[in-house]
Parts: structure tokens; sequence; C-alpha cells
């Protein structure tokens, strides 16, 4: 699975777009980008993933870039409900692990 | 709608005694995940079964075994407990079937903590 590279901590007022960026540059080309997060210590929850076109469901919108080499998560209007620790995840379609990395933990602020 | 079940979810043991956690997939799905959570780390992946056959092998301790039943449930057997083994241990399902045109995202379940002194 290719490698992923996300800040390690950001903040957000609440109400605000909370954009999570991540870097993929090894991604090869039937790999998607998966969205995972965590609310504290409590089991890993399916945000989003997408190939290389943008997606958004009800939870968030990905953005992938045309080279693919990175996303960005989008969560347009953040609550304080959404602080948890956010995993960019890159592997092929099928029924393989997922592999966490280090992952970016997002504050939700008054 | 129907989550991933684990159970316990707490359990406390001694130094080198055994453990076994359960898991109990949402209904209809046939692939199995086990994930340990250390303090302060990321979950690493264990293993998984996909229709009772191991489908891949992570991090798993030789001491640590694992299984999927005809029901799809899982268990993690876990021997010579050491405190290096106090963690969460998170449970995913996911639905694998060939016919299956979905995401194959994996849904976890609540975790059992396990603490060993």
């Amino acid at each position: 699975d290719a490698k992923t590279t996300q800040p390690p901590s950001m903040d957000c007022a609440e109400g605000r777009a909370a954009n999570l960026p991540c870097n993929h540059s090894t991604i090869s080309g039937n790999e998607y980008v998966y969205w995972y997060r965590q609310i504290h210590s409590q089991g890993p929850q399916y945000i989003i993933h997408g190939l290389k076109n943008n997606e958004t469901n009800e939870m968030a919108s990905l953005i992938i870039t045309e080279d693919r080499k990175s996303s960005t998560l989008i969560l347009p209007h953040a609550t304080l409900r959404d602080t948890a620790v956010y995993y960019c995840i890159v592997r092929g379609l099928s029924g393989y692990a997922l592999n966490f990395g280090k992952g970016t933990s997002l504050l939700v602020t008054p | 709608a129907a989550g991933v079940i684990q159970s316990p979810r707490h359990l406390i043991k001694e130094k080198r005694e055994t453990a076994t956690l359960k898991c109990y997939p949402i209904p209809r799905h046939d692939t199995v995940y086990w994930y340990q959570q250390g303090p302060g780390q990321d979950p690493q992946f264990l293993i998984s079964f996909y229709e009772k056959m191991q489908s891949d092998k992570g991090s798993i301790p030789d001491r640590f075994s694992a299984q999927q039943f005809s029901d799809y449930h899982s268990e993690l057997n876990m021997s010579s407990l050491e405190l290096g083994d106090s963690a969460l241990y998170f449970c995913a399902s996911s639905l694998l079937s060939r016919d299956y045109k979905g995401t194959y995202e994996q849904y976890f379940g609540p975790g059992t903590r396990l603490t060993v002194t």
C-alpha cells in the first residue's frame, strides 16, 4: 500500500469547514483513497473513499488532485462531535486490511 | 441497523494467563478483521478471515491465534499474556462477496479493552 502523510494536528472553529490534507505521492493506478476517523477510544468509522473523481456523501467531500498524489477531506460544517483522529489510507478496492498511519487529530472548538 | 458486537467489553487478566475475545460481525458479512491499539498508538492489523479461512496476517504474535466459525463469528485467543498486550482490541467486518458491488468498507465494533496486570 502507498504511504500517506498527514499533519499531526489541526484546529477548526465550530460551523466552519474543516479541510484535512493528505499526501500520497506513491499511489498506484488501482489504489483508492479511503478516509476513516476515530472518536476517542471508539472503533474507527468509515467516512468516504475515492479513486480519481471528487466524491461527496452525507458526511464529507473528498477532493483528489488530478495527478492523484494528494487529496483533501472536507467536513463542510464542523461540529464539536467531529473532534477525532482522521486517517487517510490508500489501498486497493478489496478485502485488504487497513494500514492506519499517524492520522490527523482534529480539534473542533466552540 | 445491526452493528459489530464484541465481548467482553472489558477484561482484566494477570500475566501469563489466557484470554479469549469474541466478535460477532454484521449479519451477512463474510469477513472479519482484528486490530490492536496500544495506549496512545494507532490501530495495528493483526489477522483477518474470509469465509472461515485466514485471508491475511499482520503483526500478530505467535502467542495469539484466531479463527472464524461457521456462523461467521470470530474469536481471538491470547495466551501467556504480557503487560504489553494491554490494549484496545477492535474487530471489524466487511462483505466481500464476489457479487457485491459495494465499497468494501470495514465496520468496526466498540472494542474490548484488555488490561494485563
